[in-house]
């Protein structure tokens, strides 16, 4: 049983380019989580999503940012005109529930020069 | 408020020394508790959790304890080994849906 997948692991951009983040979850998981973490920081909460809904977005910032998780394929999270203070590793994690195990991918480190 | 305090932010011990990391969270409904071993460069790991049901669960070295009355839960590891040696973080669910984590530790153990 694979686990959490997540790529590309690391992607430079451009300040203004468009960064587009893929996750897919553990086989039999249908919950997502995104959580940024930057250097020496803990893990902040960014969005909660189940297939075609978006649960929770309480901790993504309004502009910019945005996430879905189709019927089909991984869970995208994409970041338009990017900044260099998006600079970080975007996790995603994904649990068999709510309130259950999350279990994470490896990460994508995101560098904006 | 959410809100999860974690302390020591570090922590040295030395092998075979026990190694205990306290956290404090505000929202009182609340009932899923994991805690993450994060190694540099690497991925979080879930290594124990607690649901509010229970006041105490142990793996070999790791233990966890949690009050509920007074929002408090702790790691316990005991015969701490260098491969112990990374950041950890607690984390509690909010509002069903989420998790908030702690700032985290990073534990030094000393050979």
């Amino acid at each position: 049983n694979a686990g959490v997948m997540q790529n590309p692991r690391h992607l430079v951009r451009r300040r203004g380019q468009e960064a587009r983040l893929r996750c897919s979850p553990m086989k039999g998981h249908s919950h997502v989580y995104w959580y940024r973490q930057l250097p020496e920081e803990g893990l902040k909460f960014m969005v909660y999503l189940q297939k075609e809904n978006i649960i929770d977005e309480s901790g993504m910032p309004k502009e910019r940012f945005s996430a879905e998780f189709p019927k089909e394929g991984p869970s995208i999270l994409r970041i338009q005109q990017v900044v260099r203070g998006d600079s970080a590793a975007y996790f995603c994690a994904s649990s068999p529930g709510r309130v259950d195990e999350q279990y994470f991918g490896p990460g994508t480190r995101l560098t904006v020069t | 408020g959410e809100n999860v305090e974690q302390h020591p932010s570090t922590l040295s011990v030395q092998e075979g020394d026990s190694a205990v990391i306290k956290c404090t969270y505000s929202d009182s409904a609340s009932n899923y508790f994991p805690w993450y071993k994060q190694e540099l460069g690497k991925r979080p790991q879930l290594i124990i959790d607690i649901r509010s049901n229970v006041g105490e669960k142990k793996d070999q070295r790791i233990a966890v304890t949690l009050n509920k009355t007074a929002k408090h839960f702790s790691l316990h590891i005991t015969e701490t080994q260098p491969e112990d040696s990374a950041v950890y973080f607690c984390a509690a669910s909010i509002r069903g849906n989420k998790l908030v984590f702690g700032a985290g530790t990073i534990l030094r153990v000393k050979s």
